[in-house]
């Protein structure tokens, strides 16, 4: 069982370049979601899905966007990278359960912005 | 809103020390509550939760106890060891119809041989 896929783990882009994080899963899980984790900043929700065709912003989705046109995938899309958007992302998926139940996290996509 | 305070760190340890990592938080209700834990180079996985007060979520030797007196959801393992060290979250739901969680900023935790 694959759980959550991220791809790719490593990358490096030059300001204003485009780029797609992609993000699967396998479990039919409705909930998906993007993270990005800086140090001392903990987890910040990007973007987030509860079901196919449906997406919402989350606490810092600026220069980031998400279409979720099946339950297995969820692609971010960075539109013109900023050196600020140097971070670690983590996709999640979770079955629907108003919260209760855990989130599962792919490996994560490590991205440097020159 | 929902909220999480977490004990910042690095904490430090030797080998088969006590550990207590401290959580509080701020909900609505009494909604679930998670730790998860992130090793080296990994995404974050579920080490364990407690769905209500005075639940005791459990795995892996770590042990928290949702209390509601306290507000407070604090993770101790009674002997840690090299492998255990790891950045350590707490969460707990946003609250309403949809998953978000709220994570605490994390607490790395370096355990020596």
């Amino acid at each position: 069982n694959a759980g959550v896929t991220q791809t790719p783990k490593f990358q490096v882009l030059k300001t204003g370049q485009s780029m797609t994080l992609q993000c699967a899963q396998d479990m039919n899980h409705e909930y998906m979601s993007w993270y990005r984790q800086d140090p001392g900043m903990g987890l910040r929700l990007i973007h987030y899905s509860v079901g196919a065709g449906i997406t919402d912003q989350g606490e810092v989705p600026n220069g980031y966007n998400v279409s979720r046109s099946t339950t297995e995938d969820f692609p971010l899309r960075l539109l013109s990278a900023a050196p600020s958007q140097t971070s670690v992302y983590f996709c999640a998926s979770s079955s629907h359960g108003q919260g209760n139940q855990p989130q599962h996290f792919g490996d994560g996509t490590r991205l440097s912005i020159l | 809103g929902n909220s999480v305070t977490q004990m910042e760190g690095p904490v430090t340890l030797s080998e088969e020390a006590f550990l207590t990592i401290n959580c509080t938080y701020t909900a609505t209700g009494y909604p679930s509550l998670f730790w998860y834990v992130q090793y080296p180079g990994e995404g974050l996985q579920l080490l364990l939760k407690a769905t209500k007060a005075d639940d005791k979520g459990s795995n892996k030797g770590f042990e928290a106890t949702y209390r509601k007196e306290t507000t407070s959801f604090h993770l101790e393992k009674g002997s840690v060891q090299v492998s255990d060290s790891a950045v350590y979250f707490c969460a707990l739901p946003e609250g309403g119809a949809t998953n978000k969680l709220i994570f605490g900023t994390g607490t790395l935790l370096a355990v020596q041989p």
